[in-house]
């Protein structure tokens, strides 16, 4: 099974920050993955798809980036509904796997 | 719109049946493979099935396997998730979520999630 190591498990920042959150593939999973935002009791959001692709509605401070095993969430500038927690999952095989998520809090 | 509804979610002692239910609709539904995850209280995602479009391939997580069976009608345009032997650690709000397109190799999976439901084992 294809493992996801997400990090940090979590990070205080203020508004205006750059943000960046890292997930590492067990092995390579070409771009198949994508970046989710969750506030308390809601479903996950799709923010990110195919590791760089901006999903539509989702504001352009978030990006993706990554290809294979290393891929990396950036808020270029963290605004006041932005925090939440954030994880990113592979589905390159037919197993999916999530990172272990990392909530953003306010400093 | 696409819309999934996940039903039949409530309380369950220890050991006991539960039938999950996401009713699809807006989009293709018999096209698509189809995802359950779900979160326990406080916790991360854990992914913990899937089906293909036709049914023809079905996995499961370590977790759940042999008690959990995952099923389609696309008739129906629902999906279901038979939970038998529950436990404690069962415990969590289960969403389903849409796969890819069989028939488009460049659809990319997880785009939409219903709402969740909300499992509770406990005696």
């Amino acid at each position: 099974d294809i493992q996801m190591t997400q990090s940090p498990s979590s990070l205080s920042a203020s508004v205006g920050d750059r943000v960046t959150i890292t997930c590492r593939a067990s092995q390579g999973i070409r771009n198949d993955l994508g970046w989710y935002q969750q506030k308390p009791g809601k479903a996950p959001k799709r923010l990110i798809y195919a590791a760089s692709s901006l999903q539509s509605g989702v504001p352009s401070r978030f990006s993706g980036s990554g290809s294979g095993t290393e891929f990396t969430l950036t808020i270029s500038s963290l605004q006041p509904e932005d925090f939440a927690t954030y994880y990113c999952l592979q589905h390159n095989s037919d197993l999916w796997t999530f990172g272990q998520g990392t909530k953003v809090e306010i400093k | 719109e696409v819309q999934l509804v996940e039903s039949g979610g409530g309380l369950v002692k220890p050991g006991g049946s539960l039938r999950l239910s996401c009713a699809a609709s807006g989009f293709p539904f018999s096209r698509y493979s189809m995802d359950w995850v779900r979160q326990a209280p406080g916790k991360g995602l854990e992914w913990v099935s899937s089906i293909t479009s036709s049914s023809n391939y079905i996995y499961y997580a370590d977790s759940v396997k042999g008690r959990f069976t995952i099923s389609r009608d696309n008739a129906k345009n629902s999906l279901y998730l038979q939970m038998n032997s529950l436990r404690a650690e069962d415990t969590a709000v289960y969403y389903c979520a849409r796969g890819s397109d069989y028939y488009d190799s460049s659809s990319y999976s997880g785009e939409y999630w219903g709402q969740g439901t909300l499992v509770t084992v406990s005696s």
